[in-house]
């Protein structure tokens, strides 16, 4: 158990809607790290947050959002939903030291149908 | 752009046999983390390197930064079938703070 936990474990749902991933970090831990993994793109940075702020941005849509509140949990926001968007969806959290070790929570699966 | 380059990308021995998968990028880190991940679960941390040449040994598997701090090895004895996953290597890029990049994996299988 890395001390990560993300909500829900599974989501399925239809193209054109919205849905919100959660995740709550390891204590302590002040950068939060969103990633998709697909089977044919492998792990694919999304976001990153520390404290409250947003840090680094990867390959995240336009129709993806992501915000980091004040007790520092996290959550991805997936809105226009396509096929595509299927994915294992990963939150990470780090203290946010110069060694970067990241600490990977179960993920969510998405399904879109 | 700042890539992380593994190989192999697939690779299928039998129990008790050796093996290198490497990791290999044109940048300087100023760290990097090897991580195992098994399917439909998340990654799990198994080492960090920092200091450039540095070795570390954990158990059966012995993990190598280059003296250049661009590349690394991971050397498996003995491989069981409990070692079967995605290795994944993850590099803190020097000139960026907390960004890390992650190569896409080297999925290994032990077969019995």
């Amino acid at each position: 158990d890395s001390g990560v936990t993300q909500t829900p474990k599974h989501l399925i749902t239809a193209t054109g809607q919205r849905v919100t991933l959660r995740c709550s970090p390891r204590s302590g831990d002040l950068s939060v790290y969103w990633y998709q993994q697909s089977l044919d793109q492998g792990l694919q940075f999304l976001i990153q947050y520390y404290n409250g702020e947003e840090r680094a941005k990867g390959n995240i849509l336009e129709r993806f959002s992501a915000q980091q509140f004040p007790d520092l949990h996290s959550e991805l926001n997936l809105s226009s939903l396509e096929l595509g968007d299927s994915a294992l969806y990963f939150c990470a959290s780090s203290v946010g030291s110069s060694y970067n070790e990241q600490f990977f929570g179960p993920g969510t699966r998405l399904t879109v149908l | 752009t700042q890539l992380l380059e593994q190989s192999p990308q697939f690779l299928s021995i039998q129990e008790g046999e050796n093996l290198t998968v490497y990791c290999n990028s044109s940048s300087v880190f100023s760290s990097l983390q090897w991580y195992r991940q098994e399917p439909g679960e998340g990654p799990v941390l198994l080492v960090t390197v920092v200091t450039g040449g540095e070795v570390k040994k954990l158990k059966r598997l012995t993990f190598q930064f280059g003296d250049a701090r661009k590349d690394s090895s991971l050397h498996i004895t003995a491989a069981q079938p409990g070692d079967t996953g995605l290795y994944l290597c993850a590099g803190a890029v020097e000139t960026s703070y907390d960004k890390v990049i992650f190569g896409p994996g080297t999925s290994l299988s032990v077969i019995p």
